[in-house]
Formats: C-alpha cells, sequence, structure tokens
C-alpha cells in the first residue's frame, strides 16, 4: 500500500515558538493532502486542504495565518504551526490522496505527530 | 453540525465473538464510505470501503454493511480476537471531486480473551 510520513513525530516546544511538520508520500504523486487534527478522545478533525501549487482551502474556525500550510510538490506538504500555544497541543495527522487512477482506496494517512507546546 | 455519527464511544466483546461497530450519517450526498482502524499515537490505517451502489462489502473477517434507506451503516468482525483492539473510525465523503473524508468520533473496541 502507498506511505505517508510525517515528521517529527512528537516535538515539544516552548509557548511562542513555531512548529514545522512536514507530510510526504513516499510512494505515490499526491495532489492533495488533507490536515487533521485530533484531540484526546476526538474526532478527527479537518484543518484544511492543500493543493499542490495552489493555496490551501481552510476550514471555518481554523486561523490560516496561525497554521501555514505550504504544498510545495507532489510530494510534500508542510504544516507550520506559528507562536505556538498550550492550547495548540494535539494529535496532528496528514493524509494524502493518490493522483493516479481511481481508487476507492485512495487517501492514506500519515503516523501523526504529537506537538506539547508548554 | 456531525455529519457522521458513531453513537456508542466504546464496546467490549469477547474473543470469538462478533464485534458490531454502528455508524450514521446525516448527508445524503455521502456515496462513499469507509472504515478506518486507529491506535493510540498512530494514524488511521484503512480497513473496509463501501460504494453507495453496494449494501454489503466483505473482506475476510469484516464486513460493512450499508442501509441507504436508514443512512446506517455497520462494520462486523468476526471472530472478534484481541489484536482487533483498537478505535474504529467511520468516515464517509462524496465519491466525487476533490471533497475530504469526514470522520465519526470512533468506537473504542476491546477485545477481551
Amino acid at each position: 500500500g502507498a506511505v505517508v510520513s510525517q515528521h517529527p513525530s512528537w516535538v515539544i516546544c516552548k509557548s511562542g515558538t513555531s512548529v514545522k511538520i512536514e507530510c510526504r508520500s513516499l510512494d505515490f504523486q499526491a495532489t492533495t493532502m488533507f490536515w487533521y487534527r485530533q484531540f484526546p478522545k476526538q474526532s478527527l478533525m479537518l484543518m484544511a486542504t492543500s493543493n499542490e501549487g495552489s493555496k490551501a482551502t481552510y476550514e471555518q474556525g481554523v486561523e490560516k495565518d496561525k497554521f501555514l500550510i505550504n504544498h510545495a510538490s507532489l510530494t510534500l506538504s508542510t504544516l507550520t504551526v506559528t507562536s505556538a500555544h498550550p492550547e495548540d497541543s494535539s494529535f496532528y495527522i496528514c493524509s494524502a490522496r493518490y493522483s493516479g487512477p481511481r481508487s476507492y482506496n485512495e487517501q492514506f494517512f500519515g503516523p501523526g505527530t504529537r506537538l506539547t507546546v508548554l | 453540525d456531525q455529519q457522521v455519527k458513531q453513537n456508542s464511544p466504546s464496546l467490549s466483546v469477547q474473543e470469538g465473538r462478533i464485534s458490531i461497530l454502528n455508524c450514521d450519517y446525516t448527508n445524503s450526498m455521502f456515496d462513499y464510505f469507509l472504515w478506518y482502524k486507529k491506535y493510540p499515537a498512530e494514524g488511521p490505517t484503512f480497513l473496509i470501503s463501501i460504494s453507495s451502489i453496494k449494501d454489503k462489502n466483505e473482506d475476510g473477517r469484516f464486513t460493512v454493511f450499508l442501509n441507504k434507506s436508514a443512512k446506517h451503516l455497520s462494520l462486523h468482525i468476526v471472530p472478534s480476537q484481541p489484536g482487533d483492539s483498537a478505535v474504529y473510525f467511520c468516515a464517509a465523503r462524496r465519491n466525487s471531486g476533490n471533497t475530504p473524508l469526514v470522520f465519526g468520533k470512533g468506537t473504542r473496541l476491546s477485545v477481551i480473551a
């Protein structure tokens, strides 16, 4: 199956700093990547949809100036949490959509990044 | 507005018995449904899916049933094994365009040996 990696897998940072999370599709090209956030015992909440070469589309309530998304290539998208605060502490998961012939299982998830802001 | 609902936050089943996880949806435009399994601190892994043109899809121990009129789907696992213990997410989307998956809140399945 297709592999999506995320780096780092966990990060601890001080309040006010910025953190960049990378999402890579390792063996396929992804025209679209999605960023989700999961709070403890909650569902995966979609934050934004990122298309290669264009601006990301953010879900309602997600601050685009705080969560900067860049999708510069067909295999890499980055999420930067700017001026992080403790309430940004969460589990961030990216997902990449296969851009080849249509198949039903076409959205693959990364392993997630645990962000803790002190 | 929760478009995909999993009303049971947890379920305990004895090993060897059937596990039934339920999911309801409200958006009649959804035509493709998936189940994902998730362990703590890991990303979801795809389990099984079903298109709205079907009412059943089976893969080994896993079967998904879809009742479009009731906007309800269920995942059956039989026989249940301890390794099946995880959180199961139901997800849905429109199978056209570039629409993202919408997830339910998940059901934590515990299979007791």
